[in-house]
């Protein structure tokens, strides 16, 4: 079965410096990774995928992912964070069984952005 | 263009009580979903239609009910709450994500409701 592992709870990062949110995954076949943010009270919001092509993947508000087959990890990262970017942020991968797009999602790291 | 809005945002319900969660999309949007989200759980998918008069069920699909009657509506159902069913609730759509290069769309979600069972 497809799994993601984000294995930090939390991540605290100054402001203005690079950020990385990891995330490991678990498939059968091709990956196909996505990167959700949730802000509070609010639902998640796609930022980017990764479905084939080059590894290095551009999303919203500045933010990109590092595919890599061999570490099986698609980290998520910025160059340089903002205050604003502190939010909720989850890893999914898309359940190539069930053959339509269920999505398995991780458990979350909270980004913390201190100004 | 309003996207995906769930109704109500918040409700606090007894033991035993039933209610529906309403989820509405403009979108056109082909497949829905229902995802619950705990703490340190992530979200975990309740049920999902992949078009009108279409549900299936999804990782935790028990002590709820699912309904889609028409392609812009999919409702959340419990008959007889629990505490255990204390989340938020979470209701998404996307394109039909099976043909060609519309695979893989992302999921747009609503905002949520907060729903506590006593």
């Amino acid at each position: 079965a497809q799994s993601v592992a984000q294995p930090e709870d939390q991540v605290k990062v100054a402001e203005g410096n690079p950020l990385t949110v990891k995330c490991t995954y678990s498939v059968s076949g091709n990956p196909y990774l996505f990167w959700y943010v949730q802000y509070p009270n609010r639902g998640l919001q796609f930022l980017l995928k990764y479905i084939t092509g080059d590894n290095l993947v551009k999303g919203s508000y500045g933010f990109e992912a590092e595919f890599n087959k061999s570490q099986t990890s698609f980290h998520l990262k910025k160059p340089s964070a903002l205050v604003s970017d502190s939010a909720l942020y989850f890893c999914a991968v898309r359940d190539t069984n069930t053959g339509f797009q269920k999505l398995v999602f991780g458990t979350g790291t909270r980004l913390l952005v201190s100004p | 263009n309003a996207g995906v809005t769930q109704t109500p945002k918040f409700r606090v319900l007894k033991t035993g009580q039933s209610m529906t969660l309403l989820c509405a999309q403009d979108m056109n949007h082909e497949y829905m979903y229902w995802y619950r989200q705990d703490p340190g759980m992530g979200l975990r998918l309740i049920h999902y239609s992949v078009g009108e008069g279409t549900t299936a069920k999804g990782e935790v699909p028990d002590g709820y009910n699912v309904s889609r009657l028409k392609k812009q509506n999919f409702l959340l159902g419990l008959e007889s709450a629990a505490p255990s069913q204390t989340s938020v609730y979470f209701c998404a759509s996307s394109y039909n994500s099976n043909i060609g290069t519309s695979s893989n769309q992302p999921q747009h979600f609503g905002d949520g409701t907060r729903l506590s069972i006593l």
